[in-house]
């Protein structure tokens, strides 16, 4: 049963358009959510997040929406660059035991982005 | 260096040895998590430090697995008896853990595990 779901594996967008990525969640105990991108053998880097009480989040090029009600966040990237190909994972967290702010993710969508 | 650091980068071991993996955090966080990441699969959450103690390990599969924070900063995982299943990317995260809101974990590199 996963709680945060990234339905598009993949997508593709030519340099220079908006890449725009979704995310959906199912528990409503969420508060915070953030995006991570990924480069093939090494660790996720941290990209921009949102926390429950805001409906955007804009640093640089990139753009973060939170819809509650909808249970549904984007990530909009703005324009696009061919360095921005890698897979972007969606995570989101609830306060829970012991002061744990533990991550749970998305499965991951691979963005590549064509010169 | 500045961020998390995972030692080793690979580790190829056999069905039923015991595994060490290691993670050095970020200097001055406090917080510290394990996370496991199958192939096609998001990280999945195994265990997090708040200081020297485990404060949740609830993500932690089975017995086998174990993990250690001694001095509230280097922290190492432990797997024994390893199996195929086991087979996975690694990954340690670090955060302040301010106390307000909440903090952005930053990950390492990760160590790839394979179980022959």
């Amino acid at each position: 049963d996963q709680q945060v779901k990234q339905n598009s594996p993949s997508l593709s967008v030519q340099e220079g358009r908006i890449s725009i990525l979704n995310c959906d969640y199912t528990n409503s105990m969420f508060d915070y959510f953030l995006w991570y991108k990924k480069y093939p053998a090494e660790g996720p880097t941290f990209l921009i997040s949102i926390s429950s009480i805001k409906d955007k989040n804009e640093d640089g090029r990139f753009t973060v929406f939170l819809n509650k009600s909808a249970k549904h966040l984007s990530l909009h990237i703005v324009p696009s660059q061919p360095g921005d190909s890698a897979v972007y994972f969606c995570a989101a967290s609830a306060y829970s035991q012991g002061g744990s702010e533990k991550l749970v993710f998305g499965k991951g969508t691979k963005l590549t982005v064509n010169p | 260096g500045a961020g998390v650091s995972q030692t080793p980068s690979n580790k190829v071991t056999e069905k039923g040895k015991y595994v060490e993996l290691r993670c050095d955090p970020i200097s001055g966080h406090t917080a510290l998590y394990w996370y496991r990441q199958s192939l096609g699969q998001g990280p999945e959450f195994l265990i997090y430090f708040q200081g020297t103690g485990a404060a949740d390990d609830s993500g932690l599969p089975n017995d086998r697995f174990f993990a250690v924070r001694p001095e509230g900063s280097v922290s190492t995982l432990k797997i024994q008896r390893t199996e195929r299943g086991d087979s996975a990317v690694y990954l340690c995260a670090s955060s302040k853990q301010t106390g307000w809101g909440t903090d952005t974990q930053y990950f390492g590199p990760g160590t790839r595990l394979t179980v022959l």
